[in-house]
């Protein structure tokens, strides 16, 4: 069955640095990766998805994401944090673009001014 | 454009008592998705249709809970009747899925969130 991890809880991080958030996933074949970010009582909203062909995804909001089949990780970047990017951030796998999408745990962000 | 509708935002009621929540999701799309959200569980698919039809409820709890979607531009989740363990935020998501390949097998596979219904059952 395909699952999705997400090591870290909560991370804290100064405005301006990097960040990059883990996610591994189970899964027999190449899944449909997705990167989530939830703010505070809203919906999800779709940063970047990962289906085939460059390992290296560019999303919405200069956040970016790699693919690596060998470690079956889909960690998401940020070269430069801004206080707005504080909010719940949940990676995704799907068997295909259209199949049940299962969410990983979620990690929460806080960006320290 | 208008996104995902919810409605209620907000629900406070009984137990026992019957709840439903209402979905319009985007106009064009034509999967539908009910997810339920809590600190312990984290996010579960309940349900999802495509062009309609229930294509996967191995994530509803029991049979104290049920969907339809008895057209493109609407969807219900009742749940019948309600448990404290029931609180939750519900979300409704929809998305473009060309699983026939008819429209060219272009699948966006970006789910469009609603804002939630949060249900609290006391």
């Amino acid at each position: 069955a395909q699952s999705v991890t997400q090591p870290d809880i909560h991370i804290t991080v100064s405005e301006g640095a990097s960040l990059e958030l883990r996610c591994n996933y189970s899964y027999g074949a190449t899944p449909y990766l997705f990167w989530y970010v939830q703010s505070p009582g809203q919906g999800l909203q779709l940063l970047l998805k990962y289906f085939s062909g460059d390992t290296l995804v560019q999303g919405i909001k200069g956040f970016e994401a790699e693919f690596k089949r060998s470690q079956s990780s889909f960690n998401l970047r940020k070269p430069s944090v801004h206080w707005s990017d504080a909010a719940e951030y949940f990676c995704a796998v799907g068997r295909t673009s259209y199949d049940k999408v299962i969410f990983g745990p979620g990690t929460s962000l806080s960006v320290i001014p | 454009d208008a996104g995902v509708i919810q409605s209620p935002r907000h629900e406070v009621t009984e137990m026992g008592q019957e709840v439903t929540l209402r979905c319009k999701p985007i106009s064009g799309h034509n999967s539908l998705f009910w997810y339920r959200q809590t600190m312990m569980r984290g996010l579960e698919l309940l349900i999802y249709f495509n062009n309609n039809v229930p294509i996967d409820d191995s994530g509803m709890p029991e049979d104290r809970f049920s969907a339809k979607m008895p057209n493109a531009s609407f969807s219900t989740l009742k749940i019948q009747p309600s448990e404290p363990r029931d609180s939750a935020v519900y979300f409704c998501a929809s998305s473009i899925d060309d699983i026939l390949g008819l429209a060219g097998g272009q699948n966006t596979g970006e789910l469009f969130f609603g804002e939630g219904s949060r249900l609290t059952v006391l």
